[in-house]
Formats: structure tokens, sequence, C-alpha cells
């Protein structure tokens, strides 16, 4: 089955600064990459996702690339603000029927 | 006026005890999981039923069995609760999910927190 490798699991940046988390895939049938924000005691929220026939997508400071040939995908935060505080999970689909496989999640943490 | 919501939000009882979580969408999808979030914050999937029909069922001890009424509910009854089952549970739902293998946003339910002492 697919396998979701996420790093780093935990990233300090000063406010303002980028942030980029990486996550890797094993299953070169997968064709959807959402990521989800999940604040303190909060349920999974999607911020943004990406689909293999794209190679990136950007909404505002949030961005998502994708490498299909190398299977890995990444996000980036760019001017980032304390309410970005919060765990992020990669996950990949699209093999079997609504299934996503998370990453192991990363913890950012957004210094003022 | 809330998407996913789920019952109870907490729910705390003995070992061997069999306990319930009720999950309910108002969005009109058609397909809905049961997923886990371990202590370590780990989200994994268990159960997918889409028009009521069970999709995916995960590597899950059989003293969990889900039950799908119609497409608007998805609930889960926990037989016999042993400590490693206390984590957090998260109902969500997406639309075309199922057999159609397309691929759109899960919207989460707020989760029921389960603590077995």
């Amino acid at each position: 089955g697919e396998n979701v490798e996420q790093h780093p699991s935990t990233l300090s940046v000063q406010e303002g600064d980028s942030a980029v988390i990486k996550c890797t895939y094993s299953d070169s049938a997968s064709n959807y990459f959402p990521w989800y924000k999940q604040e303190l005691g909060k349920r999974p929220q999607l911020i943004i996702d990406i689909r293999s026939n794209v190679g990136e997508k950007k909404d505002q400071r949030i961005a998502v690339t994708l490498n299909k040939t190398a299977k890995h995908f990444s996000l980036h935060i760019t001017e980032t603000q304390p309410e970005d505080s919060a765990v992020y999970f990669c996950a990949a689909g699209g093999t079997s029927y609504g299934k996503l496989t998370f990453g192991q999640g990363t913890i950012l943490t957004v210094h003022p | 006026d809330t998407a996913v919501s789920q019952t109870p939000k907490y729910l705390v009882t003995q070992m061997g005890n069999d306990k319930s979580i009720k999950c309910e969408q108002n969005l009109g999808h058609d397909t809905m999981y049961w997923y886990k979030q371990d202590s370590k914050k780990f989200l994994k999937i268990m159960f997918s039923y889409n028009n009521k029909e069970l999709i995916i069922n995960e590597t899950v001890p059989n003293r969990f069995s889900p039950k799908s009424p119609d497409k608007a509910h998805l609930n889960l009854h926990i037989n016999s609760l042993e400590l490693g089952d206390s984590a957090v549970y998260f109902c969500a739902s997406s639309q075309e999910g199922g057999r159609a293998r397309t691929y759109n946003e899960q919207f989460f339910g707020p989760g029921t927190r389960l603590t077995v002492l």
C-alpha cells in the first residue's frame, strides 16, 4: 500500500520567515495530494491540494509543488504569522476509493 | 449550520465496556470516513462508506463495527474497549470518494476524544 513520509517533524521559524515541509510517497499511481492544517484541539482542515496533472499551485501565502518523477511534494508558506502555528499533514490518495494516507505531521511554531 | 458533527465530544469509560460514537453530515456528500488519531497525532483511516456501502476496511480489530443507516450518518460501535483504543476519533465526509475513485476535499468533524481507563 501507499506510504507517506513527512519531514521535518517539528519546525520553528520567526514571524515573517518562510517555512517548507516536504513529503515523499511510494505509490506512483497516487494522483491527489492534499495538505491539512490542524490547530490544537481542533479538526484537520484542508488548506491546499494538488493533483498529479499540475506541478505547482499557489493560494496567497501558501504554495504546493509536486515532482511526480521523484515522488515528492512540498508545502511552502511565505511571510509566516503566529496564527500559522499548527500541525500540518500531507496526504496522498488516488489509488483506492477515496482513501488518503497521511504523513506523520509537522508541528510548525511561528515565533512573534 | 455545522457541516460534520459528532457526538459525544468526550467519552471516558472503563475497559471492557461497549460504546458508540455518532456522526452526521449535512453537506449532501456520498462518502463518509472514520479516522483514528493517536497520541502522536498520527491520522489513520479505519473505514469508509459510500452510499451506505462499506468501501474501505483497514486492518482494524473486529471489535470496531461501523454502521451507516443512510448517506448522512455513519456511526462507530466499539465492543470490549481496551486501553489502546484511547485516541481521538474523527469522522469525515467527501463527495465521490467511493467507487468513482475521484478525490475531493474531505471535511472533518470536531472529533471524539475517547479515554479508556
